[in-house]
């Protein structure tokens, strides 16, 4: 079946950029989601793009994809401790709206 | 976008017998979904809650065990039946909106833990 692999960890200094990392095999992707995940709670939708873009910005938050390398990333600019999360990579392909998630990337945030 | 609510939040059940998760969404969306969350996992698709007829459920999981009802636009239940403690997980009602379903959104989710 399709994968969507992520590193499991991430440890940042607050007020510096982090980049979460996300690569996935499903060559027919036609859209890439991230989600937030803070303890104890649901998934929230930060952003997604559509598979014949290359970049997409909303506020702090940049997502690239290089479609020719199946590699999706997310930049949080400026990271505060309210980031800490687990973030999670999906994707969706050509005709299915079933969701393929990673396993998740722990961010941490050092005050 | 959509605000989805679930209850319960969370539930401690005795093995053997069964929970019923109710979702319900703020708008009228054409495609609800069941994933199951297992401790430090990432999420797994149970099952799309079809309205009106019965849902399609993915490898490895079956009607017996994860009934769902859809009864109309917003509003499905999935039932963890028989419950065992491998059953112990968080489970997430989603559901897609905008043109072509594009955006995804997820309620809060069920943590249950079955001693």
């Amino acid at each position: 079946g399709e994968d969507v692999e992520q590193s499991l960890f991430l440890s940042v200094r607050e007020g510096d950029s982090s980049v979460i990392n996300c690569t996935y095999t499903d060559s027919s992707s036609t859209y890439l989601y991230w989600y937030k995940q803070e303890p104890g709670a649901g998934l929230q939708l930060l952003t997604y793009i559509f598979s014949n873009m290359d970049m997409k910005q909303d506020q702090r938050l940049t997502v690239l994809l290089n479609k020719k390398d199946k590699h999706l990333s997310l930049r949080i600019a400026d990271t505060q401790t309210g980031d800490s999360a687990i973030y999670f990579c999906a994707e969706t392909g050509a005709g299915s709206y079933q969701l393929t998630f990673g396993k998740g990337t722990k961010l941490s945030v050092i005050p | 976008s959509a605000v989805i609510s679930q209850k319960p939040s969370r539930d401690i059940c005795q093995r053997g017998t069964s929970l019923t998760i109710q979702c319900q969404v703020d708008s009228q969306v054409t495609m609800m979904f069941w994933y199951r969350q297992q401790p430090g996992q990432s999420l797994t698709l149970i099952a799309t809650a079809n309205q009106g007829s019965e849902a399609t459920y993915e490898s490895g999981f079956v009607i017996d065990k994860f009934p769902i009802s859809r009864p109309n636009l917003t509003f499905s239940t999935l039932t963890v039946s028989n419950m065992s403690p491998e059953d112990s997980s968080i489970y997430l009602c989603s559901a897609r909106t905008g043109e072509g379903g594009t955006e995804a959104f997820f309620g809060q989710g069920t943590r249950l833990t079955v001693v």
